[in-house]
């Protein structure tokens, strides 16, 4: 069974810079995994951020970035708002079985 | 403005069945795959499946945990989506939320189900 890891949780100053992570227990992630992120706030339903890697949707703002890190896939936060303080996931997808899987989620503490 | 509603959730007894259902409105739905994901009570969230546009076959793919017991629809003519579940299970309870695209890029705010005797 495939097992998409991210951390637990991240703790990041206001105006600071933090990065999430999100790999695959199939091997390194590549552009091919078409990583994207999501951001949800308690009550709320889940937010796209970034799709593809690295593209923005209209209404992602630009302290938020997406890549590829060391087998990973990314997302950082740059200048970190007190508002930012979310769960993320990150999901990728799997071309050999045509499915997506969610990573477990990173609780974001703003502090 | 794209919108998502989900509906047709509720309570259920384990081995029972449910139909959800997701009306879009605000794009162009007959264009577009459709995804359902769904999120246990205080946890992550889990993709369930996707079908594909009727003009690409109309192709569903489900999570390994689906084991044949959803199954994902279309109806182009009315702009909506559709989850039916069978065999439910207790670990199946979930807020259930319908998305826009493969990538999940517009979400509904979701239908809670609940299976419990």
């Amino acid at each position: 069974q495939t097992v998409v890891t991210q951390e637990p949780s991240l703790t990041v100053s206001p105006g600071g810079t933090v990065t999430l992570t999100c790999a695959s227990s199939t091997g390194p992630v590549t552009s091919g995994y078409y990583p994207n992120w999501f951001q949800q706030k308690p009550g709320q339903a889940p937010r796209a951020l970034i799709y593809d890697t690295d593209n923005k949707h209209s209404w992602t703002p630009v302290r938020f970035s997406g890549s590829l890190l060391g087998g990973k896939a990314a997302l950082t936060l740059s200048g970190v708002l007190p508002e930012d303080e979310a769960d993320y996931y990150c999901l990728l997808y799997y071309a050999d079985t045509r499915t997506r899987v969610f990573g477990g989620g990173t609780e974001l503490t703003v502090l | 403005e794209v919108q998502l509603v989900e509906s047709g959730g509720g309570l259920v007894k384990p081995g029972g069945s449910l139909k959800l259902s997701c009306a879009a409105s605000g794009f162009a739905f007959s264009d577009a795959w459709m995804t359902w994901v769904r999120q246990a009570p205080g946890k992550g969230l889990e993709w369930v499946g996707r079908i594909k546009t009727t003009r690409d076959g109309g192709t569903t793919d489900y999570a390994a945990f689906v084991k044949g017991r959803f199954s994902i629809s279309r109806d182009d003519s009315k702009n909506m989506l559709y989850l039916q579940m069978n065999s439910l299970k207790t670990e199946d309870t979930a807020v259930y939320f319908c998305g826009e695209g493969g990538g999940l890029n517009h979400w509904g705010h979701g239908t809670l189900v609940s299976v419990s005797s």
